[in-house]
Formats: structure tokens, C-alpha cells, sequence
């Protein structure tokens, strides 16, 4: 079974702070994909990296950066966290088989900005 | 997880009914389609996907339904159980590696 880990299940951090959230997969997976989740919003897509060194951005990267020095790891960074950046965070990650596979999600991170 | 729920439409069945939960796309070159099911406080779980080649498929009590022509995807849930109470998302392939969410629907079983 694949398997995707998050670092954290609930965090609490203070505007202006720099907060890591990780993820880890144990599937050899190529895409690893970092989304939010908002009441009434779906989940939305923040970053992706198809590749070690890779990345690309989602459709709403302002306010995080991303990392991913080892192809079973994807870091989520929020540079300063602010509290419009509360919200449920979901890593996810699929084969690279072309589009069309399925994504595979960790439990989630639900992190509060105070 | 609940916090996903406070805008959510919702299908409320008895245990044992069939639930039909749909979900319109809006990109007609999308080729592939995903249902997931997410309970409260969990990562969304995949279910069963379906290709654009493809009209329907079948897995364990569950059949998805895609229609291209009107761009419509159906969930059947065959003698809903309690444990099938969750949010339901569709996903579609819009031809980059990510997918593109729909806004889910809760389905509530009574017992």
C-alpha cells in the first residue's frame, strides 16, 4: 500500500514565524503535490514537483515556497505565516506515468495561525 | 475533514439504499477522472477512477459513470453503510500532472 506521511497533524505558530511542513512518501513516487484545504474552496493547489530539484507552481503559490532535496520528501515552507494561511494542508503523490494517475494523500496538516 | 463540510451539499440516505452522488466537469479534454472519499479529520482516499475511453466502471459496490457528451460523473454506492458516511470528490485531469477538484458533497447515512 502506498503510504504518505505528514509531518504533523496540527500545528499552532504565530504571524511572522517560518513554518516547515513535511511530507514523506515510500512509494518511489515522481509527483509529489502540496494542496490547501478551505471551507467552500476545494483543495487547491499550491505546488508540485515532478522530479528531485524540481518544482512548479500551483494555483496559489504567493506567501509559500517549496523543497525537495530527496525524491521521497516534499517540504511545504510558509516564508512568514500570516493568518489567511489557516487552513487543513494535504501533501499528495502519484507515479509519473503521464498525466492520469491517481494521487495518493497523507492525512493532512491542520495548522492555526495565531 | 468537518471543516470541509460547511458549505457542502448533502445526500442524506438510509443504510442499505443506493446513493448516486454527481459531479459535473468542466473541461472537455480532460481524460481521466478520480473519486475520492474523505472522512472527518483524514486525507482524502482514492476509490475508483475512470478514463475518457471509458462510459463505466466497476469496483467493489461502487460504479462510476461518465457521460462526455454532457460532461457529467456519477458515484453509485451499492447498500450505502454507515462507514460510507464522508465528503465524495471528483478529480479530473486537466492535462497538466495536478488534478482539479470538484467542491465535494457530504453523504450522510441514517441508520
Amino acid at each position: 500500500d502506498v503510504k504518505v506521511t505528514q509531518s504533523s497533524r496540527y500545528l499552532v505558530k504565530r504571524t511572522g514565524e517560518k513554518v516547515f511542513l513535511e511530507c514523506v512518501q515510500d512509494m518511489d513516487h515522481e509527483n509529489m503535490f502540496w494542496y490547501r484545504q478551505d471551507p467552500g474552496l476545494g483543495l487547491r493547489l499550491i505546488y508540485f514537483s515532478y522530479d528531485v530539484k524540481m518544482k512548479e507552481k500551483g494555483d496559489i503559490p504567493e506567501g509559500y515556497s517549496v523543497s525537495r532535496e530527496k525524491k521521497e520528501r516534499f517540504s511545504l515552507i510558509l516564508e512568514s505565516a500570516s493568518t489567511n494561511q489557516t487552513s487543513m494542508y494535504l501533501c499528495a503523490s502519484s507515479e509519473s506515468t503521464g498525466t492520469g494517475t491517481t494521487q495518493y494523500f497523507g492525512p493532512g496538516t491542520r495548522l492555526l495561525v495565531l | 475533514g468537518e471543516s470541509v463540510g460547511l458549505h457542502l451539499p448533502t445526500l442524506s440516505v438510509q443504510e442499505g439504499d443506493n446513493s448516486i452522488i454527481n459531479c459535473a466537469y468542466s473541461n472537455s479534454a480532460s481524460d481521466y477522472f478520480i473519486w475520492y472519499k474523505q472522512e472527518s479529520g483524514k486525507g482524502p482516499q482514492f476509490i475508483i477512477d475512470i478514463r475518457s475511453n471509458m462510459d463505466k466502471r466497476q469496483g467493489q459496490r461502487v460504479t462510476v459513470l461518465l457521460n462526455k457528451t454532457v460532461k457529467h460523473l456519477s458515484l453509485q454506492i451499492a447498500a450505502t453503510q454507515p462507514g460510507d458516511s464522508a465528503v465524495y470528490f471528483c478529480a479530473e485531469n486537466t492535462g497538466r500532472r495536478a488534478l482539479t477538484f470538484g467542491s465535494g458533497t457530504r453523504l450522510q447515512v441514517q441508520p
